[in-house]
């Protein structure tokens, strides 16, 4: 079964550094997704991307952050002077279509800020 | 008003019950509804799809009401495995929001 995956699985950065999270979603969606997840707390929408261009985001979606879809298969959010408090679980997903088909999300990076 | 709201839980059940979660939401123009699992600290998985029929795959059932806005998911002679978090998604305009999960513990 095809499946989207996420690299790294775990990042460990100094607060004030740029991280790049990198995801290959499934080859035959056209919809791409991040979301994030607090430890504890409930999944959160971060950003929505289709046609290479940013479709809707979440107020939690800040100049800091910036999506990119720089080849064929890889999707990155890049975080840009990273804080303490972006310490969490980023999802990334994929789905077909607009919103009638459920998405499909990857593994998931841990990123701990120092 | 949350915009998707789930009984956070716990539900602590022994193996073989019946266990049902409600989970309601505010945008009355939602398209479509999605029960996930998430186990700890791993990505949520889709469950099942949600429709305005109602729908059954296996021990699992998911109901869809628009006019009270609210969606269950029941689950059946619950085994062991079926511990985990369970995330009601509602997808209005391609904005996908997540209820916070009603966790479930079976027992043995």
């Amino acid at each position: 079964e095809p499946e989207v995956t996420q690299t790294p699985s775990h990042q460990v950065t100094q607060m004030g550094q740029e991280v790049i999270l990198r995801c290959v979603p499934i080859s035959n969606h056209l919809y791409f997704y991040w979301y994030r997840q607090i430890l504890g707390q409930k999944v959160e929408f971060l950003v929505s991307f289709y046609n290479n261009e940013i479709s809707e985001k979440s107020e939690i979606f800040d100049d800091q952050f910036s999506v990119e879809r720089p080849d064929g298969s890889n999707f990155t959010l890049k975080i840009r002077s990273t804080k303490l408090e972006d310490s969490a679980m980023y999802f990334c997903a994929s789905s077909e279509d607009r919103g009638y088909q459920p998405q499909h999300f990857g593994d998931g990076t841990r990123l701990s800020i120092l | 008003r949350k915009e998707v709201e789930q009984d956070p839980g716990p539900f602590n059940v022994p193996e073989g019950a019946t266990v049902a979660f409600n989970c309601t939401y505010s945008n009355s123009a939602s398209q479509s509804f999605f029960w996930y699992r998430q186990d700890c600290r791993k990505e949520p998985k889709l469950l099942m799809s949600v429709y305005s029929s109602g729908n059954e795959d296996g021990r699992f059932t998911a109901q869809l009401n628009r006019a009270s806005q609210y969606i269950s998911l029941l689950i059946r002679d619950s085994k062991l495995s079926d511990s985990a978090t369970y995330l009601c998604v509602v997808n209005s305009n391609n904005d996908m929001r997540f209820g916070a999960g009603t966790r479930l513990t079976v027992k043995p």
